[in-house]
């Protein structure tokens, strides 16, 4: 059964700072990765999607990464903004795709202005 | 185009009353999912529909619940008997046949008084 962690559980930056969240798992037979961002009160908006083929995904200022054989995604933010605090979450499927994502608790981040 | 849509947004019941939640799943998108958001849980899956069949009906908490979907469209969670444990989000997601992106839905908030 697939588990993930996510490290740190909170983190608060000052705004302009690149950053990295970590997430692991423990089934290196993985599908698919995907991050998302959670604001308050609000439903899940995904960011990026790491298919098991490859190694990173890049949309603007964000960058995932994926390595099956340490078990390690990490989803890097460059020049921070205020408006990047959310929770972040970062969720994997095993066996097909069409499985349920197993979602890790997620990193609390705050960008302070 | 339209996102994965969800219905109610929120919705307060008596303990011992039966509940209807719905989702409409993006256009065309094959695969549906139902989670559960709950304060000291996470994020937790609970099933998945292909096209209108879901094999694996084994993540849904207890005999009270069950999904059904249509058309290989709206599906419907249904909560028979409701207890003030099943008080959480319940979120919708939907995905397509080929990447497996899930695009989740505002969720609805369901409270058991």
């Amino acid at each position: 059964k697939q588990e993930v962690t996510q490290i740190p559980a909170a983190l608060s930056v000052p705004e302009g700072e690149n950053l990295v969240l970590n997430c692991s798992f423990t089934d290196s037979a993985i599908y698919n990765l995907q991050w998302f961002r959670q604001d308050p009160g609000k439903g899940l908006t995904s960011l990026l999607l790491i298919q098991s083929s490859q190694r990173e995904q890049t949309s603007g200022r964000l960058n995932a990464s994926l390595d099956k054989s340490s078990g390690r995604s990490t989803l890097y933010i460059a020049a921070s903004q205020p408006g990047d605090s959310a929770t972040y979450l970062c969720a994997g499927a095993s066996g097909g795709g069409a499985d349920g994502l197993t979602f890790g608790k997620g990193t609390h981040l705050i960008i302070q202005p | 185009g339209a996102g994965v849509s969800q219905s109610p947004s929120n919705k307060v019941t008596e303990k011992g009353k039966d509940v209807e939640l719905r989702c409409d799943p993006i256009s065309g998108h094959t695969a549906l999912y139902w989670y559960r958001q709950s304060l000291g849980q996470g994020l937790e899956f609970l099933i998945y529909f292909q096209g209108n069949s879901a094999p694996d009906k084994s993540g849904l908490p207890s005999d009270r619940f069950s999904a059904e979907r249509t058309g290989g469209s709206v599906s419907t969670l249904t909560i028979q008997r409701t207890q003030q444990e099943d008080s959480a989000v319940y979120l919708c997601a939907s995905s397509n046949g080929f990447s497996y992106e899930q695009y989740f839905g505002p969720g609805t908030r369901l409270t058991v008084t």
